[in-house]
């Protein structure tokens, strides 16, 4: 089984509905992550937290929020989806530091029309 | 805030040595990591490094100078396989935050 799961892989929304990317993870890892991807402009950072209690906002998180609901859980909600957010979304766990190796998921295609 | 500069695209022989460069500029460094991403796929970690040197891992080697805010990473004996997106990716700051960079596509070419 993999370690890092998301849940829907694919999913097609319409402007001003609220939907929900779901992450769960076994490896063990107190600190998870939420990217987006688009063509031509890498990885970007929504949200990220250290452990239950803590959440931090990333480079990009306006019209994003999170909930840590437990060390293996992260979720990622558009509270009102609009066609800019149309894009591939990644989550990733990281042990001590992040900035040695995350581990991702296998990534959310969303599409709003 | 973290800015990382990477070419756009790379095409190289098949069985011939690649070097894709990444300049960095940040506050409070903590280290270099390069990922791999195959279309379609998720990326996948190939290095760290947080000291100035070479890190090898079999086929794939990587770079880093901090007085130079520079890193590369260096695939030899190119396979087809290796056609994909290469990021690397900064870690800074009290918090470790990552920031990627837009990515080169490498491209083996027969």
């Amino acid at each position: 089984d993999a370690d890092v799961t998301q849940t829907p892989r694919n999913r097609i929304t319409k402007t001003g509905k609220r939907i929900m990317l779901e992450c769960s993870q076994t490896k063990g890892h107190d600190r998870m992550y939420w990217y987006r991807q688009d063509p031509g402009l890498g990885l970007r950072l929504i949200y990220y937290s250290f452990d239950v209690k803590d959440i931090n906002k990333g480079e990009i998180s306006d019209g994003y929020s999170v909930s840590r609901q437990a060390q293996a859980k992260f979720s990622l909600s558009l509270e009102s989806a609009i066609p800019n957010q149309t894009a591939l979304y990644f989550c990733a766990t990281s042990g001590t530091s992040g900035a040695t190796e995350q581990f991702f998921g296998p990534g959310t295609r969303l599409t709003v029309l | 805030g973290q800015s990382l500069e990477q070419p756009s695209e790379v095409t190289a022989v098949e069985g011939a040595i690649v070097q894709i460069n990444c300049t960095y500029q940040t506050s409070g460094f903590y280290g270099l990591s390069w990922y791999q991403q195959h279309d379609g796929g998720a990326p996948t970690f190939l290095s760290y490094n947080a000291l100035d040197g070479l890190e090898e891992t079999g086929r794939f080697s990587s770079f880093l100078s901090r007085s130079d805010s520079y890193g590369y990473l260096l695939l030899q004996e190119l396979q087809m396989k290796d056609s994909a997106s290469y990021f690397c990716a900064v870690g800074s700051g009290g918090y470790q935050k990552v920031t990627f960079g837009t990515g080169t596509k490498l491209q083996v070419i027969p």
